[in-house]
């Protein structure tokens, strides 16, 4: 079955405890992507990969960051959380950039106290 | 920059009735339209797109949205709401193909199913 997973679903942490989530996708996409949702704000990007070793910002990375080594896996880094990083998280891959659709997981809920 | 709007945070909708959720976006290219929902703790289903091919797009579930470039408006509609539908739907813009599939979310609408 196609499909994005992420590890851990909930994790709750106290504040500076380095912590890391991660997101697998078995489809061979060459797009991953990371994303927070926050109640009223929709969902904003993270951090994007394009390929392997390829990265870049999206429109909130501050407090966070990424690899990707291998095609399939794209882990989200939290090295000392903070509080305001408290959210819900959403992996997301996608095909070839004539694809349109994009396949999330199914969200890791991050308190952080 | 691509943005979406949609209007309504809450919608409340009698089971039979007619589902109505409003999407208007911006963009500097054409774009691709998309609506998600969201069900209780589960991650994003894509519902339907727009790709730039018909106007009118159906998806599953029943939903169909109408793209209106005049309006810059990408509504969702479902001619009868069924109570499985009570989820959150969001509304996102791809600025086309040089955009690196970035998706910009609206904030979203909760939609709430009455019997």
């Amino acid at each position: 079955e196609a499909q994005v997973t992420q590890n851990p679903r909930y994790l709750i942490t106290v504040t500076g405890k380095k912590l890391t989530v991660t997101c697998s996708q078995n489809m061979n996409h060459e797009y991953m992507s990371w994303y927070r949702q926050d109640p009223g704000l929709g969902l904003r990007q993270i951090y994007y990969s394009m390929n392997v070793e390829v990265t870049d910002k999206g429109d909130v990375p501050e407090g966070y960051k990424v690899s990707r080594k291998e095609k399939r896996n794209f882990p989200l880094i939290l090295e000392s959380p903070s509080p305001n990083q408290t959210s819900l998280y959403f992996c997301a891959s996608r095909g070839p950039l004539s694809s349109y659709e994009q396949y999330f997981g199914p969200g890791t809920r991050l308190t952080v106290t | 920059a691509q943005s979406v709007t949609q209007l309504g945070s809450h919608v409340s909708v009698s089971e039979g009735a007619l589902v109505l959720l409003r999407c208007n976006y911006s963009s500097s290219v054409p774009p691709y339209l998309f609506w998600y929902v969201q069900y209780p703790n589960q991650g994003l289903q894509l519902l339907l797109k727009y790709t730039s091919a018909a106007t009118l797009v159906k998806g599953i579930n029943g939903f169909e949205a109408e793209f209106k470039k005049s309006e810059t408006s990408f509504h969702l509609t479902k001619p009868s709401a069924h109570m499985s539908d009570a989820a959150e739907y969001f509304c996102a813009v791809r600025g086309g193909a040089d955009s690196w599939g970035k998706l910009q979310f609206g904030a979203g609408t909760q939609v709430v199913v009455t019997p």
